[in-house]
């Protein structure tokens, strides 16, 4: 089964309200990456962190690393309508395997 | 410009007849996977290869069989395809340096 778990699985917000996902990972990470979908595109990488209790941004998006390097959260602020699409976590194990989230599916009204 | 193509991009076929989907980089990248993407279930891997003739099981592998005789293509092979195979697959290349994905477009195939 799967040994990311990420949620929400879905999310419905008012544009300009702030949005967060999470990933919970069974096991110590060794480094965690970020993905968006849009709709009937295909996953683009959007960060990758690495140390313990890293934080990254990216403009209006804020991602996060657990102490334990078990989980992280992904932030938007103030979202737009171009900020809807799928969020997906995949966190790469020691061992090379990276195992994805199932993905929190956001939409945003205008 | 770099770029993984998958082909075909859509495929409707019917019960056991066997199926190859094919997969080709221009990255040079020795890490290529492929993974089933189903509502609910997010992204899972079938199989990934770490270099050419290097294959290994992903978390499902059943039913699917790949090779990687060279380094930038990696075809996925359904044997005797099945409904449950009803999906969309993704093909990934990554560097092992950092194993960022790099994600084809996508095929989507019905198996009736």
């Amino acid at each position: 089964g799967q040994q990311v778990m990420q949620i929400p699985q879905y999310q419905h917000v008012q544009e300009g309200e702030d949005f967060t996902t999470y990933c919970n990972s069974s096991t110590t990470l060794s480094n965690i990456q970020w993905y968006k979908q849009r709709p009937g595109g295909h996953p683009v990488f959007l960060i990758q962190l690495v140390k313990s209790g890293e934080v990254k941004k990216q403009k209006r998006l804020t991602f996060q690393f657990g102490e334990a390097k078990k989980n992280s959260s992904l932030h938007i602020t103030a979202t737009q309508t171009t900020d809807v699409g799928t969020y997906f976590c995949a966190g790469l194990r020691y061992g090379n395997k990276l195992v994805f989230g199932a993905g929190t599916i956001l939409r945003v009204k205008s | 410009e770099a770029q993984v193509t998958q082909n075909p991009r859509y495929l409707i076929t019917v019960t056991g007849k066997k199926l190859t989907v094919t997969c080709s980089q221009n990255m040079n990248h020795e890490y290529m996977s492929w993974y089933r993407q189903d509502p609910g279930l997010g992204l899972r891997q079938i199989y990934y290869s770490m270099n050419v003739e290097v294959t290994d099981k992903g978390d499902v592998p059943e039913g699917y069989k790949v090779s990687r005789k060279e380094k930038r293509n990696f075809p996925l092979i359904l044997e005797s395809p099945s409904p449950n195979q009803t999906s969309l697959y993704f093909c990934a290349t990554a560097p092992t340096y950092t194993y960022e994905q790099y994600f084809g477009p996508g095929t989507r195939l019905t198996v009736t």
